[in-house]
């Protein structure tokens, strides 16, 4: 049984750039949230996908945005990218809408602005 | 909102027990989970707790206590492999003006010395 998947595992980007992250969830799981970790930080949330719509917002401006598709499968895209964008970007599957309270996270990628 | 606070590092030998604490804050209180995540790694699901008490899993446990806001996570017969960071997250209730969306702490990084 396949875990959470995640791609690329790093990106090294410029500023003012575009980054499309993507993420499989484990299998059976149809929720999907994004999660970024600046260093030493814990996960910070982004946004919760489910049904193919955003349930739940974090505090991220709208260069963040998001897609699930019907399989359930998820992407991140950030547009204009900014040296503070650079940290580890997580993808966490849970079934439910969340509800149940045991996520699976992926290995993250690893995103670098220069 | 949600927030927590947990030490930022905890240092202890093998065979050894450490505590690690957690106090939060959140608007109606839905539960308390655990997480450890390695150098460059994912946060794997430890314990989760929604009602006062101990609950135990093998050489680890975690403890609420709903009324003073606060919970811990103990590590038993401490083994090399467990030097790692540790993040508490808190979901709150809906019903109450909280969320569910898990809000995580800053992490406490445990060194497990020979």
């Amino acid at each position: 049984d396949a875990g959470v998947t995640q791609s690329p595992t790093h990106l090294i980007k410029t500023r003012g750039q575009q980054v499309t992250l993507r993420c499989s969830p484990k299998s059976g799981h149809d929720t999907v949230s994004w999660y970024q970790q600046a260093l030493g930080q814990g996960p910070q949330f982004i946004f919760q996908y489910y049904e193919e719509e955003e349930r739940q917002r974090g505090n991220f401006p709208d260069r963040f945005s998001g897609h699930q598709f019907p399989n359930y499968s998820s992407e991140l895209n950030v547009n204009a990218l900014l040296l503070g964008d650079s940290a580890l970007y997580l993808c966490a599957s849970s079934s439910g809408q969340g509800t149940s309270y045991e996520q699976y996270f992926g290995p993250g990628t690893r995103l670098t602005v220069t | 909102g949600q927030s927590l606070e947990q030490p930022s590092e905890v240092t202890a030998v093998e065979g050894a027990i450490v505590q690690i604490n957690c106090t939060y804050q959140t608007s109606g209180f839905y539960g308390l989970s655990w997480y450890q995540q390695h150098d460059g790694g994912a946060p794997t699901f430890l314990s989760y707790n929604a009602l006062d008490g101990l609950e135990e899993t093998g050489r680890f446990s975690s403890f609420l206590s709903r009324s003073d806001s606060y919970g811990y996570l103990l590590l038993q017969e401490l083994q090399m492999k467990d030097s790692a960071s540790y993040f508490c997250a808190v979901r709150g209730d809906p019903a109450s003006g909280g969320s569910y969306i898990p809000t995580f702490g800053r992490g406490t990084s445990l060194i497990v010395h020979p």
